[in-house]
């Protein structure tokens, strides 16, 4: 697998975007980006995912760099709810194991 | 409303019971599976299941026994459990057969409490 890190926390400002980085160094070519949120005391929600493109949806935009060994996770305008725990995951079809590691703990402040 | 349901979401139990936690998605997947939170840590996977068939058993003590008998069911029976198995277990459900896709739909969770 390969792993990913991402800083412990951050904090953001409400109504401005959010920019969560996520190192994947050693993502394999058959390895996609993927990104969960965890708000306290619930399951975790899968926010966007992608491969080499940049990809949007209605949540959140997903920057991949070219070389694929770094990624990031726009939240356009942040809001109170989206204070949670965001976790950037590489993830193989091949081995069914979607592993989450430790995450950033995202404080958005009014 | 994930479309995944689980019950029930608080357990509390004494070592030597036994008990299971059930799991039910109505989103017509295929895959189903079990993770475990411990507090201060980061989700564990337990078990996958595909086509009702399990896929995955991730070196889950032998106290801890799924059950999937049919692909909307999902049921973690649980006997002679320790204080350390106290966590949240959350079940998720995906496409997919065969060839499963990273997009999980969670449900709740159970909290559970063994004392």
């Amino acid at each position: 697998d390969a792993k990913t890190t991402q800083p412990p926390s951050m904090d953001c400002a409400e109504g401005r975007a959010a920019n969560l980085p996520c190192n994947h160094s050693t993502i394999s070519g058959n390895e996609y980006v993927y990104w969960y949120r965890q708000i306290h005391s619930q399951g975790p929600q899968y926010i966007i995912h992608g491969l080499k493109n940049n990809e949007t949806n209605e949540m959140a935009s997903l920057i991949i760099t070219e070389d694929r060994k770094s990624s990031t996770l726009i939240l356009p305008h942040a809001t109170l709810r989206d204070t949670a725990v965001y976790y950037c995951i590489a993830y193989s079809s091949n081995d069914y194991k979607l592993s989450f590691g430790a995450g950033t703990t995202v404080t958005v402040r009014a | 409303e994930t479309g995944v349901t689980q019950t029930p979401r608080h357990l509390v139990m004494g070592m030597t019971n036994k008990k299971s936690l059930k799991c039910e998605q109505h989103l017509g997947h295929n895959a189903m599976y079990w993770y475990k939170q411990s507090a201060k840590k980061p989700l564990e996977l337990m078990f996958v299941y595909s086509l009702e068939e399990r896929v995955e058993n991730n070196s889950v003590p032998s106290r801890f026994s799924p059950e999937c008998p049919n692909s909307s069911h999902l049921f973690l029976h649980l006997h002679t459990l320790q204080p350390e198995d106290s966590a949240l277990y959350l079940c998720a459900s995906s496409q997919g057969a065969g060839v499963l896709t990273g997009e999980l739909f969670f449900g709740e969770g159970s909290r559970l409490t063994v004392l």
